[in-house]
């Protein structure tokens, strides 16, 4: 099974801030890798796939890069509606998860 | 507008059996791979299972934890999926979501609202 961690768990920005998350697979996963992001109470929403491809609608703000073991997601400049918690999925080999990571206010 | 709405959530003793409903409307259900992914409160997302299509055999893919305790079956003529879940643990507690994939990848283009499903004695 393809594990993934996150990197940090927990995040505490402010608005306008450059925000960066860092997930990592133990084995290769291409670039056959998803973001997601959820609100309390809420289905999360797919926002990045194929590692840096925007979803329909999702603000350019966000944005994702790397291939192989490592990836991140970027939010340029933070807004009010992006604390939320943010989620990596591989798609290489089944699907897993990663652990999430929660972005608060500072 | 796609939409997924689950049902038959609730409490049931562990050892118990619960049935989830997942009704399909807004996009062609009969041609999407479905799945089921569940949260426990406070965790992060897992993967249940997979069912596939008619046309691409409808099989079905389970994750470890769940495999012989649950079963996924679809009713294309009614929109819906299902999730059988029997044998149930304290560690099953969790928020149940169905999920229509991309294709024929596993990537979740629609989410449900999901249904609380609770084992406790």
């Amino acid at each position: 099974d393809i594990q993934m961690t996150q990197s940090p768990s927990t995040l505490s920005a402010s608005v306008g801030d450059r925000v960066t998350i860092t997930c990592r697979a133990s084995q290769s996963v291409s670039g056959w890798l998803a973001w997601y992001q959820q609100k309390p109470g809420k289905a999360p929403k797919l926002l990045i796939y194929k590692a840096s491809s925007l979803e329909s609608g999702v603000p350019s703000r966000f944005s994702g890069s790397g291939s192989g073991t490592e990836f991140t997601l970027t939010i340029s400049s933070l807004q009010p509606d992006d604390f939320a918690t943010y989620y990596c999925q591989q798609y290489h080999t089944y699907l897993t998860f990663g652990p999430g990571t929660k972005v608060d206010i500072k | 507008e796609v939409q997924l709405v689950e049902s038959g959530g609730g409490l049931v003793k562990p050892g118990g059996s619960l049935r989830l409903s997942c009704a399909a409307s807004g996009f062609t259900f009969s041609n999407a791979w479905m799945s089921w992914v569940r949260q426990a409160p406070g965790k992060g997302l897992e993967w249940v299972g997979r069912i596939k299509t008619k046309t691409d055999g409808g099989t079905t893919d389970f994750a470890a934890p769940v495999k012989g305790r649950f079963t996924i079956s679809r009713d294309d003529s009614k929109n819906t999926l299902f999730l059988q879940m029997n044998s149930l643990t304290t560690e099953d507690t969790a928020v149940y979501y169905c999920t229509g994939h991309r294709g024929i990848i596993n990537l979740f283009d629609y989410w449900g609202q999901g249904t609380l499903v609770t084992v406790s004695s």
